[in-house]
């Protein structure tokens, strides 16, 4: 199993520009998240989703849109970045169950907007 | 909103001795709290998860305690390494959302030998 993937791992953008960050996991899991983490900052929640079809807003949504067509697949979208979007982005997954409930996280997309 | 706070920033300790690494929390009371531990460029990997109704919990030289009264956990490594060295991360949950964590700054170690 490769466990969660995220592509593209460094991307640099200017300010207006739009881009998808993609994630995938190959685990069956229902729940998938954004978070994003920024320096002296935890990671903060952005959007999650428990299964196909079903997404909703954590933290700090505005600025992103994401979508849930597959189990496999959440992308991350930014529709017109700012520098403010500069951060280091985390995709998880999880099996939703209440015993358990760990995150397994990918290994992050480092995004800077000029 | 829930507040999570772990103790300091940074905490450097000898090899062999514990660590001992803090996560106060305010308002809602979580079913449950994870320990993850991240280095530098990679993200978090998950240790330890432990629920409201239990009071310590361990893994090998990993221990972990959660009190309720003073919403409080505490994260132990006893022998510490050098190779425990890493940024050790907090979390918790209210239950009633599954998945939704909300997660500390965390606090960075460094074990020197």
């Amino acid at each position: 199993n490769a466990g969660v993937t995220q592509t593209p791992k460094f991307q640099v953008l200017k300010t207006g520009q739009s881009m998808t960050l993609q994630c995938a996991q190959d685990m069956n899991h229902e729940y998938m998240s954004w978070y994003r983490q920024d320096p002296g900052m935890g990671l903060r929640l952005i959007h999650y989703s428990v299964g196909a079809g079903i997404t909703d807003q954590g933290e700090v949504p505005n600025g992103y849109n994401v979508s849930r067509s597959t189990t496999e697949d959440f992308p991350l979208r930014l529709l017109s970045a700012a520098p403010s979007q500069t951060s280091v982005y985390f995709c998880a997954s999880s099996p939703l169950r209440r015993d358990t409930g760990e995150l397994f996280f990918g290994e992050g997309s480092r995004l800077t907007v000029l | 909103s829930q507040k999570i706070e772990q103790n300091s920033e940074a905490l450097n300790i000898q090899e062999g001795k514990t660590a001992t690494l803090t996560c106060n929390y305010t308002n809602y009371s979580p079913a449950y709290l994870q320990w993850y531990r991240q280095d530098p460029g990679r993200g978090p990997v998950f240790l330890l998860l432990i629920r409201e109704n239990e009071k310590e919990k361990r893994k090998e030289r990993l221990k972990v305690t959660f009190d309720t009264t003073l919403k409080q956990s505490l994260f132990h490594i006893t022998a510490s390494q050098p190779a425990d060295s890493a940024t050790y991360l907090c979390a918790l949950d209210r239950g009633s959302t599954l998945g939704r964590l909300y997660f500390g700054r965390g606090t960075q170690l460094t074990v020197w030998p």
